[in-house]
């Protein structure tokens, strides 16, 4: 079985700040794991993803993850925040035979000027 | 370009009512899903396919129906029997089952009148 914690369903910055956002998995298998955006009214976006490469993730817009198997988090960064930033992000995890994503429970990025 | 077109983006249902939503991609794309979102619930899984004429039911399959005749297409119709329909639905694809990530449509918001 497997499952996303993640930390916080509102995360507040204001612009130029360091966004952190969080994320725990569960798996019984080695983890793939991502990060998604979506902004309102629209579908989600690949962010980045992690597939057993490199621990440390770059990926659109600036974000990066890295993969710490002993803390079994998969957390998000940006080092300053833009305005344009302000979404919801969903980390996601599979694994070597999934079928499907389970998804966390969505973090709602607020930008403040 | 290639992608997944889901259709119409706005829905109103009338109570007792079946409705079907649209689903399409040319991504070529083997397998194909539909999640269901709700404020603060994340994204939950209802159907998904990975070949045509065959598919296997989510977490919360009840009240939904869909087929796969073609490759390309995935509708998700909503019966009489779904109690609370009103939600945001998306369409997803992927090349072959989870670990690539997953495709998203823009979403069909449907409500309940």
């Amino acid at each position: 079985a497997q499952s996303v914690t993640q930390l916080g369903s509102h995360v507040s910055v204001s612009e130029g700040a360091l966004v952190l956002l969080r994320c725990n998995y569960s798996s019984s298998v080695p983890p793939y794991l991502f990060w998604y955006v979506q902004y309102p009214n629209q579908g989600l976006q690949l962010l980045l993803k992690y597939t057993s490469a490199a621990t440390l993730v770059k990926g659109i817009n600036g974000f990066e993850a890295e993969f710490k198997k002993s803390e079994t988090s998969f957390h998000l960064t940006k080092p300053s925040a833009h305005m344009s930033d302000a979404a919801e992000y969903f980390c996601a995890v599979s694994g070597p035979g999934y079928s499907t994503l389970t998804f966390g429970k969505g973090t709602m990025l607020l930008v403040s000027p | 370009d290639g992608g997944i077109t889901q259709s119409p983006k706005y829905l109103f249902r009338k109570e007792g009512q079946n409705v079907t939503l649209s689903c399409e991609q040319n991504l070529n794309h083997d397998a194909m899903y539909w999640y269901r979102q709700d404020p603060g619930q994340g994204l939950r899984l209802i159907y998904y396919s990975q070949i045509v004429n065959d598919f296997q039911k989510g977490d919360i399959a009840e009240g939904y129906s869909v087929s796969r005749e073609k490759k390309e297409s995935f509708p998700l119709t909503v019966t009489s029997a779904q109690k609370n329909p009103t939600a945001f639905y998306l369409c997803a694809s992927s090349i072959q089952g989870a670990n690539y990530g997953y495709t998203f449509g823009s979403g069909t918001r449907l409500t309940v009148v």
